[in-house]
């Protein structure tokens, strides 16, 4: 266990619909970043977050938005969803504002749009 | 621009056998690069990075300015190192992944 913890594991939905990912940093970290692994696109960084505040943006499209709560949990929302929205959704967490030492990721949620 | 190159997207080896993964990175200064693995699309893991100087499971890699790489190598390839591996490079806020290298180790 990473102690970064990310759920749901799995999630099946249909296109239109809107989701929502959950992500527990490892005790400790303040920083929590949301990448993509799709198959044609590989490891794509969508956002960071760093104690309550967004800190980084990549290649997050419009219709997704995230957000980190005071307990330092974040939630990437997922809406009008499209079959090219199926992929792997990692996040990482690190003590640092950067990449100092590197991240320490969780386990995914892998989406599967329908 | 940063960019970091894998070039190639499957490697097989024979167990035994050296394997060397190849990482190429740009960069303008001077650079912190990682490696990580991961497992049947499980969670990536960090394997190790230049500025440790560590081995990591009979893992090795040096970092070389002049040709702007960054390859890992194992001298002999175990059944179990199959697995997806990605050289990142940090800048500021995140990583910069290469698209990965899968291996294949055979038995």
């Amino acid at each position: 266990d990473s102690g970064v913890t990310q759920t749901p594991k799995h999630l099946i939905t249909a296109t239109g619909q809107r989701v929502t990912l959950r992500c527990s940093p490892r005790s400790g970290d303040l920083s929590v970043y949301w990448y993509q692994q799709s198959l044609d696109q590989g490891l794509q960084f969508l956002i960071q977050y760093y104690n309550g505040e967004e800190r980084a943006k990549g290649n997050i499209l419009e219709r997704f938005s995230a957000q980190q709560f005071p307990d330092l949990h974040s939630e990437l929302n997922l809406s009008s969803l499209e079959l090219g929205d199926s992929a792997l959704y990692f996040c990482a967490s690190s003590v640092t504002v950067d990449t100092r030492g590197g991240y320490t990721f969780g386990s995914g949620t892998r989406l599967t749009v329908v | 621009a940063q960019r970091v190159t894998q070039p190639e997207k499957l490697l097989s080896v024979f167990k035994g056998a050296p394997v060397e993964l190849k990482c190429n990175y740009s960069y303008s200064g001077s650079p912190e690069l990682f490696w990580y693995v991961q497992y049947s699309r499980q969670r990536l893991q960090l394997l190790l990075r230049h500025i440790s100087r560590e081995s990591i499971k009979g893992f090795t890699a040096d970092l070389n300015k002049g040709e702007t790489s960054f390859h890992l190598k194992k001298p002999f390839a175990q059944e179990e190192d199959s697995a997806m591996y990605y050289c990142a490079l940090p800048t500021g806020n995140q990583f910069y992944f290469g698209t990965g290298t899968s291996l294949t180790v055979i038995p």
